[in-house]
């Protein structure tokens, strides 16, 4: 098993425009999710899936969208970046009923 | 709105010292408490504490919750070089999965040789 896979680790993105990271797990779990971390900061949930189909907000979910039409893919999407995206960006997921989380190495975005 | 606090924020010693970390608490309906270990990359899990006063053990790490008083300490023993990280402490509330799990900023720890 791969687990949990982020693409890209390293992205540099002008005002205003938007992109998409991407998240897969290969470990057939329900839960899926979005953080940010700041640095010095602990993390902090954008959005999260409880399986194909359905998402919700979490803390901070302003600026981003998701979708989840496939239990392994949970892409996260940036519309209009803002220097206060600026951040380092991880997916995780769980199984049902499980309550540890699996991360992703991360994607460092930097909105410049 | 639940709260995790972790002390100390940063935390420099040498090899073969004792740490204690520190991760206090409030939330509604607690659930559980996750430890975490981020080097570099990605958290990765340490333990979960669901019952207080069990003491979880792996190798020279250790962890126990004490639900009365709302807090968990993370012990790490013979401190090693390759111990050097931010250590994550998460509360999990009784409504479960995602919208429940809230974390602290971490305690950065620095072994020294």
């Amino acid at each position: 098993n791969a687990g949990v896979t982020q693409t890209p680790k390293f992205r540099i993105l002008k005002i205003g425009q938007s992109m998409t990271l991407q998240c897969t797990q290969d470990m057939n779990h329900n839960y899926m999710y979005w953080y940010r971390q700041d640095p010095g900061m602990g993390l902090k949930l954008i959005y999260y899936s409880v399986g194909a189909g359905i998402t919700d907000k979490g803390e901070v979910p302003n600026g981003y969208n998701v979708s989840r039409s496939t239990t392994e893919d949970f892409p996260l999407r940036l519309e209009l970046a803002a220097p206060s995206q600026t951040s380092v960006y991880f997916c995780a997921s769980s199984y049902v009923g499980e309550e540890t989380q699996y991360f992703g190495p991360g994607t460092r975005l930097l909105v410049l | 709105e639940d709260k995790v606090v972790q002390s100390p924020l940063s935390l420099v010693v040498h090899e073969g010292d004792t740490v204690t970390l520190n991760c206090s608490y409030e939330v509604t309906n607690f659930r559980s408490l996750l430890w975490y270990k981020q080097e570099k990359k990605a958290p990765t899990f340490l333990f979960m504490l669901t019952s207080s006063g069990i003491e979880k053990k792996s190798g020279r790490l250790s962890s126990i919750l004490d639900k009365k008083e709302l807090f968990s300490i993370l012990n790490i023993t013979a401190t090693q070089t390759g111990d050097s990280a931010v250590y994550l402490c998460a509360v999990i509330n009784l409504r479960g999965g995602a919208d429940g799990l809230t974390f602290g900023k971490g305690t950065h720890l620095i072994i020294q040789p």
